[in-house]
């Protein structure tokens, strides 16, 4: 499995844009990036997901080099409530198995 | 649109007692996986069911049992509490397609005393 490494906290303002990193430097060729998004005392919630390039939704936008050895999930004009712990897993359909690490305790301040 | 629910939301057991969490889904998935988070830590995989009557030990499987005889419900037990299993548990499903994500509980606080 591949082991992915993340900043363990990181700090922002209301209104900027947010961009943590993830490396994943074994990822296997049919794994695809996921990251979740978990609130104190809430369960982990799927946020997105992507094989290559950069893929945006109505939450965030996930940019994937080439090499596909780590992503980027940047999360736009950030608010107090996206203060949250973000996790970066790679997932690989064969194993059906999601293997989190630590994350990344994002805290935005007003 | 209920997702997956967990019962109890809380509970506190004694040492040497023992317990069941329950895990129910209303989405039809066939995967389903239990997870435990302890302070500052993220979550470890305990055990997973890829379908009916199946289960399969995760990274953390010791002191744990499950049970799936029912595609909707995925049992977690607790056969002799200690206090090490003092966590949050979380339950998930999935479709197993591999490119939808996992829908988690809200998680069941358990502490042992």
């Amino acid at each position: 499995l591949a082991k992915t490494t993340q900043p363990i906290s990181m700090d922002s303002y209301e209104g900027q844009e947010v961009n943590i990193t993830c490396s994943h430097n074994n990822i296997a060729t049919n794994d695809y990036i996921t990251w979740y998004q978990q609130f104190p005392s809430q369960g982990p919630r799927f946020i997105i997901q992507g094989y290559k390039t950069k893929v945006t939704n109505e939450v965030a936008s996930l940019f994937i080099p080439a090499d596909r050895k780590s992503s980027t999930l940047s999360l736009p004009r950030v608010s107090l409530s996206d203060t949250a712990v973000y996790y970066c897993l790679p997932y690989g359909g064969a194993t059906n198995k999601l293997i989190f690490g630590t994350g990344t305790l994002l805290a935005v301040q007003p | 649109n209920a997702g997956v629910t967990q019962t109890p939301k809380f509970r506190v057991l004694k040492t040497g007692q023992s317990m069941t969490l329950l895990c129910a889904q209303d989405m039809n998935h066939e995967y389903m996986y239990w997870y435990r988070q302890d302070p500052g830590m993220g979550l470890r995989l305990i055990h997973y069911s890829v379908g009916e009557g199946t289960t399969a030990k995760g990274e953390v499987p010791d002191g744990y049992n499950v049970s799936r005889l029912k595609k909707q419900n995925f049992l977690l037990g607790l056969e002799s509490a200690a206090p090490s299993q003092t966590s949050v548990y979380f339950c998930a499903s999935s479709s197993g397609l591999g490119i939808y994500g996992y829908t988690f509980g809200s998680g069941t606080r358990l502490t042992v005393v």
